[in-house]
């Protein structure tokens, strides 16, 4: 069974201070880890996929990386509009004919201004 | 904005009762997939539809039932409700057919069972 770990449940930062998140995966078949950002009572808001291993993607202060095993979400001087629980997903070839997402539980950052 | 849209946004509702939540997804996506998020659960897949088929199930109840329209909107319906049904659900869509298809979430139903 597919399973996504992120760590750590909570961050707590100072504006500026640099950091990352860790999403730790299980999966036959990975065909894709998405990353996606939820701010209270609101729906995710998609952030990056990431297919293979090595591959980075990056987007203002965030940047997303892979390897066969996990997936880190560095955060670049951030701001406190950055607070919010980031969410990592994946989807493998073990779900038949399903495009379903296995989520982790998420990380729930602050940024102090 | 995702382009997918939920209706309604809260629903207070009793024991017992049955209600059906509303999703339209993303002009052009024929997937729609539905989630359940609780506080110590997280998100949950609930089931998906392609095409106005259904095309996988997840940590669904039998309570629960769901269909998707030729016009492609799709309805949750949800009976017999009990307290633990109490969560936000969240619809997402996607293009649709592959699995590296990203899925795009709606603003989410937040049902209240007292």
């Amino acid at each position: 069974e597919d399973q996504v770990t992120q760590s750590p449940e909570a961050l707590r930062l100072q504006e500026g201070e640099s950091s990352s998140l860790n999403c730790s995966y299980t999966v036959s078949g990975l065909r894709g880890l998405f990353w996606y950002r939820q701010d209270p009572g609101k729906g995710p808001e998609f952030l990056f996929t990431l297919y293979s291993a090595g591959e980075e993607k990056e987007k203002e202060r965030l940047k997303a990386t892979l390897t066969k095993k996990e997936s880190f979400l560095h955060i670049t001087a951030p701001k406190p509009e950055d607070s919010a629980t980031y969410l990592c997903a994946v989807q493998g070839l073990t779900q038949g004919g399903s495009e379903k997402l296995v989520f982790g539980k998420g990380t729930k950052l602050t940024v102090n201004p | 904005d995702s382009g997918v849209t939920q209706t309604p946004k809260h629903l207070i509702t009793a024991t017992g009762q049955r209600v059906t939540l509303r999703c339209s997804p993303r002009s052009g996506d024929l997937s729609v997939y539905w989630y359940q998020q609780s506080l110590d659960q997280g998100l949950q897949f609930l089931i998906q539809y392609y095409n106005g088929e259904e095309r996988a199930k997840g940590n669904i109840l039998e309570r629960f039932s769901a269909q998707q329209f030729p016009d492609l909107h799709s309805e949750l319906n949800l009976s017999s409700l009990e307290l633990g049904d109490s969560a936000l659900y969240f619809c997402a869509s996607s293009v649709g057919g592959s699995k590296t298809d990203t899925q795009y979430f709606g603003p989410g139903t937040r049902l209240t069972v007292l």
